[in-house]
C-alpha cells in the first residue's frame, strides 16, 4: 500500500441502512479528516482527527460518526443513510510537523455512495 | 472567518490557450496557499502551493503567485493541454491549533483539442 486507500469504491444503499466506509493511510500521517463532494458545493469537511485517540466535528457532521482507534485507519459510519447523504466521500491525511499551515493533505481516490 | 473565492466554471478552452483561473482569499494573520487538482475520477493531488507573500509556486506548467496586498493566488498556465481538463480547487491553510485546509468550490476546466 502506498498513501491512502478507500473501501469500498462504490455503493448503493438503501435508506435506513448502516454503512462503515473505510479508509487507511499508511504514510504514518498524525491528522486525517473526512470530506463530502457535492456538485456545486465542492468540498466540505464531516469529521477529523488530529492524532490517534482524538475525533473533531466539521462543517457538515451530522447523520455521520467517526473513530480513531490507531494512526492508519479512520472509519466513517452513517448509522441510519438517509438520500441526502448520497455523494462523493474523500478521507485524506496530513502531517503537521513543526511548522503548521504549510503542510498538504492527500487525498484518497473517493467512495461513491447513493442512498436509495 | 477564513474564505476562499474562485471563478465558477466551467471554463472551456482551446488547446494552447492562457489559462488564468482566479482565486482570491480571506484569512487572519498569514496562511499558506495551495492550488489543488482532481482528474475524473480520481481523488485531489496537490499542484502547488505557496507559503508566503510573494512566493510563487510552478508545477506542471502552472504557476500561482501568493499577492498579499491584493489576497489573490490565481492559477495560470501558458499552453493548456486536453490533458490538463480536470477540476482545480484553491485553497488555504491559516495558522492554529489543527491542520484543517479550507477549499474553494473548484472550477471545472474543459480543454478542445
Amino acid at each position: 500500500i502506498a498513501g491512502i486507500t478507500q473501501a469500498p469504491t462504490s455503493q448503493i444503499l438503501a435508506a435506513g441502512r448502516r454503512m462503515t466506509l473505510r479508509c487507511t493511510q499508511d504514510m504514518r500521517h498524525n491528522a486525517m479528516y473526512w470530506y463530502r463532494q457535492d456538485l456545486g458545493l465542492g468540498l466540505r469537511l464531516i469529521h477529523y482527527s488530529n492524532t490517534a485517540g482524538t475525533t473533531g466535528k466539521g462543517e457538515v457532521p451530522d447523520g455521520y460518526s467517526v473513530s480513531r482507534a490507531n494512526t492508519d485507519d479512520f472509519p466513517l459510519t452513517l448509522a441510519s443513510a438517509v438520500p441526502s447523504q448520497t455523494s462523493v466521500y474523500f478521507c485524506a491525511s496530513s502531517d503537521p510537523g513543526v511548522v503548521l499551515s504549510i503542510n498538504e493533505q492527500f487525498f484518497g481516490p473517493g467512495t461513491r455512495l447513493t442512498v436509495l | 472567518g477564513n474564505s476562499v473565492t474562485q471563478m465558477e466554471g466551467p471554463v472551456t478552452l482551446s488547446e494552447e490557450a492562457f489559462l488564468t483561473i482566479n482565486c482570491t482569499y480571506t484569512a487572519t494573520g498569514y496562511p499558506s496557499l495551495f492550488w489543488y487538482v482532481q482528474y475524473p475520477g480520481e481523488g485531489l493531488q496537490l499542484l502547488l502551493k505557496a507559503t508566503k507573500a510573494d512566493d510563487k509556486g510552478s508545477n506542471k506548467g502552472f504557476e500561482a503567485t501568493y499577492r498579499k496586498e491584493t489576497t489573490s493566488f490565481h492559477l495560470e498556465k501558458g499552453s493548456v493541454q486536453v490533458s490538463d481538463s480536470a477540476v482545480y480547487f484553491c485553497a488555504l491553510s491559516a495558522i492554529g491549533r489543527d491542520d484543517k485546509i479550507i477549499f474553494g468550490k473548484g472550477t471545472r476546466l474543459h480543454i478542445l483539442p
